[in-house]
């Protein structure tokens, strides 16, 4: 089985670019989470996409959006680029076992702002 | 208000030393709890899984306990090897879908 595969696997882009990541999830995982981490620092939730649909934000500007599309995977999209958006940018799809919920992450894009 | 804290923030030890890092979580309802590990630059990756009923799980030199009463949970690793040197993260689960609450994560270090 496939796990969850992002792209690009590192990013170099201008401040005040925009820049677009990309997302697969687990086949059969209808639920998206994009997560950011900045270098030394722990997850932070950026959005939950489900079923097609956003269910959740962080506590980020609007500049920071996404979508998911038909076949569950997504985009997330961050506009005019800040150098403090430089992070390690986690997708994971969740997985429901006789456990409970649970994530499973991707690799993630490194994106670096200069 | 719906909290996951690790201790220690970061950790350096010996290869071939035993070390523990503890969570501490005041999530309710709980489901599940989940230690992930993730290397420098990578996804996380689960380490074990524990439910309400489950004291201890072991993976490997990887051993979790959980305490359902007191709201605790450790990892312990034994006879540490330079690649367990990573970052640890407890995750509580609530029961649903958006009710996953991270902890900050354990640096852990091994020098040789």
């Amino acid at each position: 089985e496939a796990g969850v595969t992002q792209s690009p696997t590192h990013l170099i882009k201008t401040r005040g670019q925009q820049v677009t990541l990309r997302c697969s999830p687990i086949s059969g995982h209808t639920s998206v989470y994009w997560y950011q981490q900045a270098l030394g620092l722990g997850l932070q939730f950026l959005l939950w996409y489900d079923e097609g649909e956003e269910r959740n934000r962080g506590n980020f500007p609007p500049r920071f959006s996404g979508r998911q599309f038909p076949n569950y995977s997504s985009e997330l999209n961050v506009n005019a680029l800040e150098l403090e958006d430089s992070a390690l940018y986690l997708c994971a799809s969740s997985s429901v076992d006789r456990e409970g919920y649970g994530y499973t992450f991707g690799s993630g894009t490194r994106l670096t702002v200069v | 208000k719906n909290q996951v804290e690790q201790s220690p923030q970061s950790l350096i030890i010996l290869e071939g030393k035993n070390c523990t890092l503890q969570c501490n979580y005041t999530v309710s309802p709980f489901s599940n709890l989940r230690w992930y590990k993730q290397d420098t630059g990578r996804g996380p990756v689960s380490l074990t899984i524990m439910t309400f009923s489950e004291n201890t799980k072991s993976n490997g030199r990887y051993t979790a306990t959980l305490d359902a009463d007191t709201k605790q949970s450790s990892l312990h690793i034994t006879a540490s090897q330079l690649s367990d040197s990573a970052s640890y993260i407890c995750v509580v689960s609530g029961g649903g879908k958006d009710k996953l609450v991270f902890g900050a994560g354990t640096i852990l270090r091994v020098k040789s």
